[in-house]
């Protein structure tokens, strides 16, 4: 049972346009969403997070939008750089931080 | 500031046979987590520790999976026997604290262990 979703395993962008990453989740006891990116061998690194009481959070190109009514969020990149190809796990966690909880991932390819 | 060290880094095995995996979180950390992910699968948490007691467990598989975390610094996973499905890249991360007043603090994660088994 897939508590964390990312229906998209793949998405290619042009350099410079928006890129926009989904995820969906079913457990309504969430509280915190974290977005991760990982490089072909190495760990995950945090990108930003954002709590179930706001519905928006920037940290320079990238936002994160919750719509905690639909259990939807959503990684904006703009503008989308080739640095940014990695592949992005959406997370969620309770309002302790247990029961971390990773989506299957997407894999961003930006094209110059 | 050094990041989470992992050894070692890749590790093949024959099945049923033993394996350790050895994490050296970031100094200070008082939370440890290792995560199994299987290829094309996101990382699925194993066990959490915060200092050097256990957290959470829930999903770690105790017939065969052991983990410890000795003095609350370092830690050590174990797989005995290995079975053909654990092959994965076993991830270690830690974060500052364990909010117990709610809240979650940044996981830094490792480069991971890839371990497969034939």
């Amino acid at each position: 049972d897939q508590q964390v979703k990312q229906n998209s395993p793949s998405l290619s962008v042009q350099e410079g346009r928006i890129s926009i990453l989904n995820c969906d989740y079913t457990n309504s006891m969430f509280d915190y969403f974290l977005w991760y990116k990982k490089y072909p061998a190495e760990g995950p690194t945090f990108l930003i997070s954002i709590s179930s009481i706001k519905d928006k959070n920037e940290d320079g190109r990238f936002t994160v939008f919750l719509n905690k009514s639909a259990k939807h969020l959503s990684l904006h990149i703009v503008p989308s750089q080739p640095g940014d190809s990695a592949v992005y796990f959406c997370a969620a966690s309770g309002n302790y931080g247990q029961n971390f909880v990773f989506g299957p991932g997407t894999r961003l390819s930006v094209l110059p | 500031e050094a990041g989470v060290a992992q050894s070692p880094r890749y590790k093949i095995i024959e099945k049923r046979q033993s394996v350790a995996f050895w994490c050296n979180p970031i100094s200070g950390h008082a939370t440890l987590y290792w995560y199994q992910q299987i290829l094309g699968q996101g990382p699925k948490l194993l066990i959490q520790f915060q200092n050097n007691g256990v957290v959470d467990d829930s999903q770690l598989p105790k017939d065969r999976f052991s983990a410890e975390r000795l003095k609350g610094v370092d830690s050590t996973l174990k797989i005995q026997p290995a079975k053909l499905e654990d092959s994965a890249v076993y991830l270690c991360a830690s974060s500052r604290l364990y909010r117990s007043g709610g809240g979650t603090d940044t996981q830094y994660f490792g480069p991971g262990t890839r371990l497969t088994v034939l």
